[in-house]
């Protein structure tokens, strides 16, 4: 399975973007790059997916390098709600079951 | 529409006891996975299922039982606790490409 790195920390004041990073340099041409959060303790929370092309939904973008080796998430408007862990994930889907390898994620500190 | 349902929410156990997990989805998925977290790390996965009498082990299966006798439940047993099996322990469900929906959590504690 493709692993994924990020820094272990990022802090950005309110209302400032904030641009999380990760490297999957050994992605397949079939992986999707998902992203979650965990807030506090939470169960982890989806947040966008893509596969090669760049997404936005109403929480965040994502944008993905062409040879998608490297994705950002961004949080166009970040607010004290929005610090949390953030994972950067491949996906694998398939015939043996829905598998998600997470890492130790980037801890988002937003401040006021 | 409750999604993925997790009890306990807390337990304390002494270790040798055994006890099971809950875990129960409304949303008709197929594949369910329970995976554990212990402090500052990432969620390791412990075992999966692909459906209605489909199990299959994931990284860390080691102590830990599972069984799907029907769509919506998946629970998790362990046989004899272990103090190394004091974590929080999350469900997740999906179907298809869906992204996965997460549990809660259960947060078990092993004396």
């Amino acid at each position: 399975d493709a692993k994924t790195t990020q820094p272990p920390s990022m802090d950005c004041a309110e209302g400032r973007a904030a641009n999380l990073p990760c490297n999957h340099s050994t992605i397949s041409g079939n992986e999707y790059v998902y992203w979650y959060r965990q807030i506090h303790s939470q169960g982890p929370q989806y947040i966008i997916h893509g596969l090669k092309n760049n997404e936005t939904n109403e929480m965040a973008s994502l944008i993905i390098t062409e040879d998608r080796k490297s994705s950002t998430l961004i949080l166009p408007h970040a607010t004290l709600r929005d610090t949390a862990v953030y994972y950067c994930i491949v996906r694998v889907l398939g015939s043996s079951g829905d598998k998600l390898t997470f890492g130790t994620g980037t801890r988002l500190a937003v401040r006021p | 529409n409750a999604g993925v349902t997790q009890t306990p929410k807390f337990q304390v156990l002494k270790t040798g006891q055994s006890m099971t997990l809950q875990c129960a989805q409304d949303m008709n998925h197929e594949y369910m996975s329970w995976y554990r977290q212990d402090p500052g790390m990432g969620l390791r996965l412990i075992h999966y299922s692909v459906g209605a009498g489909i199990t299959d082990q994931g990284e860390v299966p080691n102590g830990y039982n599972v069984s799907r006798s029907t769509t919506e439940d998946f629970p998790l047993r362990l046989l004899s606790a272990a103090p190394s099996q004091t974590s929080v322990y999350f469900c997740a469900s999906s179907d298809g490409d869906q992204p996965q929906h997460f549990g809660d959590g259960t947060r078990l504690s092993i004396l």
